[in-house]
């Protein structure tokens, strides 16, 4: 079974909208953490986000929020009066206690913020 | 920017050749990862090492091997290329062995194979 699954391969926003963009997780483990990441049109990888699993409140970062529904095992991002510059693919992982050496990408979601 | 180097930038070579691509992670940084993504590919996962050590391994061929120096930087090698090897190769570190511990990436290598 896929760790993680995005299932929104694009997404057309209006700026100043705000977006959600779905992730669903896969995991027996009681402790693990859960990321976004951003890769622009340049190539780098932009840690956004991080949501812990013991942690009660949900993550946010400026724009950035993360919907973390445990029981659901879902960790949306939320992206809040999106900009032209959100334009990007967007990567959620997770990395497990018990196999901490790994972390497990999703397959990513490419926003367009359209002006 | 993360902390994170990768050299070179991009690179450009022929079949049949190898390559070494290099990784220094940030300052205390002691695992090292590295990643593949092919054109419109997600992440795949290669090879990890902690504080010299190989600790993980995923969809890494066995033409491609990595190492990780005793001050820390590490470097894959990529032999007998093909041209389907060509991709972004991304290096990222992380500063312990923890769930809660993100992963910093480097710029990336370019590299293509013609």
């Amino acid at each position: 079974a896929q760790k993680i699954t995005q299932t929104q391969p694009g997404m057309f926003v209006q700026e100043k909208e705000a977006v959600t963009l779905d992730c669903t997780y896969d995991t027996s483990d009681q402790s693990y953490g859960l990321f976004w990441y951003k890769q622009p049109s340049s190539g780098e990888m932009i840690f956004l986000i991080y949501q812990g699993s013991y942690d009660e409140q949900n993550a946010t970062e400026g724009r950035y929020s993360l919907n973390f529904q445990k029981a659901r095992k879902s960790a949306n991002l939320v992206i809040s009066a999106s900009q032209l510059g959100d334009s990007a693919m967007y990567f959620c992982a997770m990395r497990e206690r018990e196999n901490f050496n790994k972390f497990y990408f999703g397959s990513g979601t490419k926003l367009n913020v359209k002006p | 920017d993360s902390g994170v180097t990768q050299t070179p930038k991009h690179l450009i070579t022929a079949t049949g050749q190898r390559v070494t691509l290099r990784c220094s992670p940030r300052s205390g940084d002691l695992s090292v990862y590295w990643y593949q993504q092919s054109l419109d590919q997600g992440l795949q996962f290669l090879i990890q090492y902690y504080n010299g050590e190989e600790r993980a391994k995923g969809n890494i061929l066995e033409r491609f091997s990595a190492q990780q120096f005793p001050d820390l930087h590490s470097e894959l090698n990529l032999s007998s290329l093909e041209l389907g090897d060509s991709a972004l190769y991304f290096c990222a570190s992380s500063p312990r062995q923890s769930s809660y511990n993100e992963q910093f990436f480097g710029p990336g290598t370019r590299l293509t194979v013609l």
